[in-house]
């Protein structure tokens, strides 16, 4: 069965740096566009980055848009988020998601940026 | 636009079915047939209930069904039981420069 697993979230300083990844398993991951998507804490979801299923193509939500960088590895159906210059209102719980429907997601890995 | 406007909280009693809407504009919901519906329960992720404004996943109950009309689209829940309480996220396509865009969320509550 499809399963995604985040990991990498942590407590991190304002304006330092924290990589995520999401480990895929289940399906073919090459063949996927992939989504970070975020919560904050009681807050709505908000769409991160999509990269296309070959890496060729990355799109950015305009608060990340500079500090955040999407990629992926499809010889190790891993997906990643660098994330440098972290803000207070980074902090969220971040999801990975599989396809344009979105039709899987992980558990989620919990970024707190505080001081 | 930052997001889709969803009503904060809609509710029904055993049985009943509610709706509960999602407005764009004309550059998302309007323009792309890619709406899709999640449904969230507390510290959980969230599980995709409708995709393309109308289908749904397998595995997905019948009960869940949706529409659109210019640049809104609905969620109808019928037959509403106590598990459908949650928070429900639409979501829209809104071209190939930018990620998709989620709706405010709407808190679902079953009296």
């Amino acid at each position: 069965q499809v399963q995604l697993v985040e990991s990498g979230g942590g407590v991190v300083q304002p304006g330092r740096s924290l990589r995520l990844s999401c480990a895929a398993s289940g399906f073919t991951f090459s063949y996927y566009f992939m989504h970070w998507v975020r919560q904050a804490p009681g807050k709505g979801l908000e769409c991160v980055a999509v990269i296309s299923s070959d890496g060729s193509n990355k799109y950015y939500g305009d608060s990340v848009k500079g500090r955040f960088t999407i990629s992926r590895d499809n010889s190790k159906n891993t997906l990643y988020l660098q994330m440098n210059s972290l803000r207070a209102e980074d902090t969220a719980v971040y999801y990975c998601a599989k396809d344009d429907y979105m039709d899987a997601w992980g558990k989620g890995t919990t970024v707190t940026v505080s001081s | 636009q930052s997001a889709l406007t969803q009503p904060a909280s809609v509710s029904g009693s055993p049985g009943q079915s509610i709706t509960i809407s999602c407005t764009g504009t004309s550059s998302d919901v309007e323009s792309y047939n890619l709406v899709s519906w999640y449904q969230q329960h507390p510290g959980k992720a969230p599980k995709l209930v409708i995709y393309e404004i109308n289908k749904r996943p397998s595995g997905v109950s019948n009960r869940f069904s949706g529409s659109k009309s210019g640049n809104t689209a609905s969620l109808t829940i019928s037959g509403l039981q106590a598990e459908d309480e949650a928070d429900y996220y639409c979501t829209s396509y809104r071209g190939s420069t930018s990620p998709y865009l989620f709706g405010t969320g709407t808190k679902v509550t079953v009296l």
